[in-house]
């Protein structure tokens, strides 16, 4: 079973529409939670990082769910630069490696 | 900008030929990882660095090499390049519990 696991999508919206994702993860000892943003052919980006209280920046919101393993995105009013790849990363032992899932595609369209 | 730096950015080779590539941080950090990424997979972890001469192996460490001689430049290489090691190769630094990644390089074994 892979420690990170992402529906690959793609997911296509219209813009300003909302869209959601989930990724779950193996391991109960998880520590930290991140959403890394991938374009087509570039490095992963960072993001934001996944509060336990679960957090929100402009039109992002993550939220974290310890009793079902999983975390969220949400993206409101989806933009055309929102189209992307975006990467779950969770830190499994707090030891300063990252696992990565295999990414969620989104694409908003005109 | 993560002042990280790859090089080359791209690279064609031959099976069987050594491929040396660098990562040139300006950051002073300390953790330093290389990474593969291939369709249907996240980020693999190859080889990482927490500090100067010290690395360990990660996930996919078979027929890779690095080496960290100082702070700023973490280098891997292919021994004996196979068709198999085609792929986009990521650099990482780590400040904390995240990391930031360079450019990329692009590489194709023939």
């Amino acid at each position: 079973r892979k420690e990170v696991e992402q529906d690959p999508g793609p997911f296509n919206v219209p813009e300003g529409a909302t869209v959601a994702f989930n990724c779950t993860y193996s391991n109960s000892a998880s520590q930290s939670f991140f959403w890394y943003r991938q374009d087509c052919r570039k490095e992963p980006k960072l993001l934001m990082s996944v509060y336990s209280s679960g957090n929100e920046d402009g039109r992002f919101t993550a939220q974290l769910n310890r009793a079902s393993q999983y975390i969220s995105l949400l993206i409101r009013d989806s933009k055309l630069s929102d189209s992307a790849t975006y990467l779950c990363v969770v830190n499994i032992l707090n030891d300063y490696k990252l696992s990565f899932g295999a990414g969620t595609t989104v694409t908003v369209r005109a | 900008d993560a002042g990280i730096t790859q090089s080359p950015r791209h690279k064609v080779t031959e099976t069987g030929t050594p491929v040396t590539l660098r990562c040139h941080q300006t950051e002073n950090h300390r953790y330093m990882y290389w990474y593969r990424q291939d369709p249907g997979h996240g980020l693999r972890l190859i080889h990482y660095s927490y500090g100067v001469k010290d690395t360990d192996k990660g996930e996919v460490s078979d027929g890779y090499s690095v080496s960290r001689s100082k702070t700023e430049d973490f280098l891997l290489t292919l021994e004996s390049a196979t068709s198999s090691q085609t792929s986009v190769y990521f650099c990482a630094i780590s400040p904390g519990n995240e990391q930031f990644f360079g450019p990329g390089t692009r590489l194709t074994v023939l």
